[in-house]
C-alpha cells in the first residue's frame, strides 16, 4: 500500500510568483485535506476536498485554491505569493471527510 | 481565545516518568478527536483517537470530556523515543468541514 506523497520537496520562489504544489493520496482514500505549517506552529488547516469538491476551507485567502482529481489526487495553488507564504506545506488523505488522516513527507516553500 | 490550546510547554521528563498533555477546545459542536505526534522536520503522525469512553493502547491513554471540552494524553513510562512534538487534533463539521491543531507541546525525556 502506498503511503500519502508529495511534489516537489523544496522549492524556492519570489514574492509575486505562483506555485503548484501536489499529492497523491494513499490508496482507497477519497478526501485530501491541504496544510500550512510555520516553524514552531501547529499546521494551519487551508482546505479539505471530498470526492472532487471543496469540503471545507479554513482563514485563507482566494489567492490559496485547489483541485482534485478523480483518481483523488490533488494541488494546492498559490498565487501572487508573499513572504509569508514561506511554510511546509501538508497534504493529508483520508478514508472519509471525517475520518483519520494520514500526512505526507510536505513540501517547504522559500518565498524571497 | 484560541480554538484549540495546548500546554505551551516544553515538558522535560526523566526516562520512566509519567506525563500528561492537555488540551481545550472552543466549539463545543466539535465531532472528532486526535492527538498526533510530530518530530523535528517530518510530518504528523497519527497516535490515537480519543473517545468520551477513554481508549488506552499500550503506554498511552487518551481521554475526552465533552462537556468540560477537554482533551488529554498520558504517557507512562516514558522512553526516550517518545520525544517529540504532541498535537492535539479537533474536527468541526458545522458550516463546512475544517480540522483544528493546537500548536503542539514539546516533550524532551531525558536519561
Amino acid at each position: 500500500e502506498t503511503g500519502v506523497t508529495q511534489s516537489p520537496t523544496h522549492l524556492i520562489k519570489t514574492r509575486g510568483q505562483q506555485v503548484t504544489l501536489r499529492c497523491s493520496s494513499q490508496s482507497g482514500h477519497n478526501t485530501v485535506s491541504w496544510y500550512q505549517q510555520a516553524l514552531g506552529q501547529g499546521p494551519q488547516f487551508i482546505f479539505q476536498y471530498y470526492r472532487e469538491e471543496e469540503n471545507g476551507r479554513g482563514n485563507f485567502p482566494p489567492r490559496f485554491s485547489g483541485l482534485q482529481f478523480p483518481n483523488y489526487s490533488s494541488e494546492l495553488n498559490v498565487n501572487a505569493l508573499e513572504l509569508d507564504d514561506s511554510a511546509l506545506y501538508l497534504c493529508a488523505s483520508s478514508e472519509d471527510w471525517g475520518g483519520q488522516q494520514f500526512f505526507g513527507p510536505g513540501t517547504r516553500l522559500t518565498v524571497l | 481565545r484560541k480554538e484549540v490550546e495546548q500546554d505551551p510547554g516544553p515538558f522535560n521528563v526523566p526516562e520512566g516518568a509519567t506525563v500528561a498533555f492537555n488540551c481545550t477546545y472552543s466549539n463545543s459542536a466539535s465531532q472528532s478527536f486526535f492527538w498526533y505526534r510530530q518530530d523535528c522536520r517530518k510530518e504528523p503522525k497519527l497516535l490515537m483517537s480519543v473517545y468520551s469512553s477513554g481508549n488506552e493502547d499500550g503506554r498511552f491513554t487518551a481521554q475526552l470530556n465533552r462537556a468540560s471540552q477537554y482533551i488529554s494524553l498520558l504517557i507512562r513510562d516514558s522512553k526516550l523515543s517518545d520525544s517529540a512534538t504532541y498535537l492535539c487534533v479537533v474536527n468541526e463539521g458545522t458550516g463546512g468541514f475544517k480540522t483544528i491543531f493546537g500548536a503542539g507541546t514539546r516533550l524532551f525525556v531525558k536519561a
